[in-house]
């Protein structure tokens, strides 16, 4: 068991360009969410999958935001046109889905600093 | 809408005590509470899950407890040390399938 992995760990990035992170789950779990993290605040819900289904979508994730997990395995997450208020740590999660009862395990986190 | 709040913000004490981090949350309609490690730059650590059941859970040094009519929940932490120190966030999950963190408590353990 190797945990959840997020790859790039830091990213830098100049206003406007596109960004892309990549979220591997643990292995047999069917559930992979993405948060965001600003410094001193809890983390805030973006979107969960089931499998490779896009089940909720946050206020949050933006026109300019896109997630995919195709065939359930591994996540991305896209951040078109970045802007200076994208800085923050996008953290991916997963569970076994268990009802409402599963654990979530988190990644350590990729860091996003636009310029 | 759900709303979690953590007391205190900031916590120091000498390694050695016990101390307790508090968690309240606006709406009791929870089906557990997480309790999360947070050190700086990293990811979250899980270290208890209380089910909407249960009334506490304990892991080695760690007790959390849960009163979900008052909306409340404590970590409790004994014999604190300086590797304790770190952020811990609780975490609510509602019905919708997702986590609502608080902003945390950053505790520091001195030797």
């Amino acid at each position: 068991d190797t945990g959840v992995s997020q790859d790039p760990r830091h990213k830098i990035t100049k206003r406007g360009q596109n960004v892309t992170f990549r979220c591997d789950p643990i292995s047999e779990h069917n559930r992979l969410y993405w948060y965001r993290q600003t410094l001193g605040q809890g983390p805030e819900f973006l979107t969960y999958f089931q499998n490779e289904a896009q089940l909720e979508k946050s206020r949050l994730l933006s026109d300019r935001f896109s997630a995919e997990r195709p065939k359930g395995s591994f996540s991305t997450l896209e951040i078109q046109r970045t802007e200076q208020g994208d800085s923050a740590m996008y953290l991916c999660a997963s569970s076994l889905y268990r009802g409402h009862t599963g654990e979530l395990f988190f990644g350590e986190g990729s860091r996003l600093t636009v310029l | 809408k759900q709303e979690v709040t953590q007391i205190p913000a900031a916590l120091s004490v000498p390694e050695g005590e016990n101390l307790v981090l508090n968690c309240s949350f606006t709406d009791s309609a929870i089906y557990n509470l997480q309790w999360f490690r947070q050190d700086p730059g990293k990811g979250l650590t899980s270290l208890l899950l209380i089910q909407s059941s249960q009334r506490e859970q304990t892991s080695g040094r760690l007790n959390a407890s849960l009163d979900k009519s008052s909306g409340r929940s404590t970590l409790y932490i004994a014999a604190s040390q300086p590797g304790d120190s770190a952020t811990y966030l609780c975490a609510v999950r509602t019905g919708f399938q997702k986590l609502v963190f608080g902003t945390g408590t950053r505790l520091l353990v001195s030797p």
